[in-house]
């Protein structure tokens, strides 16, 4: 089992639709959890952090946290073609694994592919 | 404030060459990371450095990767001899401590030929 995982899609969308984007992790320990995004042939570019369960919202995306189920998303607003990348799921361990060395590993799924069509 | 840091954007080498990759991390970020990336997969983790100390390298294949981060700023990471199976795109990220998110540089395409 990976430790975090994402469904790789592509998840095709229209054009000012809701975006669901999900996520599921392995490690009990991981205390902080991070969305991405990536253009074909950029770097990681981050876009949403969650540390606490609940909702966080940032303009037209949310990223939800449930920390029983372990479980990470994203919905993003309104898509626009522009949102058309693939999203990183990212989680990363806290201090509570500092003993192991695994305090600050940061560990990314897959990610999943979308497409938002005009 | 500058990003992180990476050279050479891309590498072209033969197989059994030596490489290395460079990365200045954003001042003050005690936390560095070596990824790399395979096309449609995301980052593997390679390396975390705590300050200039190597924290978490299992996953480094440590008889021909090497990585160093000398005074616990910009890192070197090293391939020595390079095979066909490590053109991938590396990517070097910080972070200002463990909590924290972490910055991507622009990251390092290599081919190996």
């Amino acid at each position: 089992q990976k430790e975090v995982e994402q469904n790789s899609g592509p998840l095709s969308v229209p054009e000012g639709a809701i975006a669901s984007l999900n996520c599921t992790y392995s490690d009990r320990g991981s205390q902080s959890f991070f969305w991405y995004r990536q253009y074909s042939g950029k770097s990681p570019e981050l876009i949403m952090f969650i540390y606490s369960n609940g909702d966080k919202e940032d303009g037209r995306f949310t990223a939800q946290l449930n920390k029983a189920s372990q479980y990470v998303s994203l919905l993003i607003r309104d898509s626009q073609p522009s949102d058309s990348a693939t999203y990183l799921c990212a989680a990363k361990m806290g201090a509570i694994n500092m003993i192991y060395n695994q305090g600050g590993k940061l560990i990314f799924g897959q990610g999943t592919e979308l497409s938002v069509k005009p | 404030e500058a990003g992180v840091v990476q050279s050479p954007r891309y590498k072209i080498i033969e197989k059994k060459q030596p490489v290395a990759f460079w990365c200045n991390p954003i001042s003050g970020h005690n936390t560095l990371y070596w990824y790399l990336q395979n096309l449609g997969q995301g980052p593997e983790l390679l390396i975390r450095y705590e300050n200039e100390e190597a924290v978490d390298d299992s996953q480094l294949p440590k008889d021909r990767f090497s990585a160093e981060r000398l005074k616990g700023v910009d890192s070197t990471l090293k391939i020595q001899p390079a095979e066909l199976g490590d053109s991938a795109v590396y990517l070097c990220a910080s972070s200002p401590g463990t909590g924290g998110p972490a910055f991507f540089g622009q990251g390092t395409r290599l081919t190996v030929v």
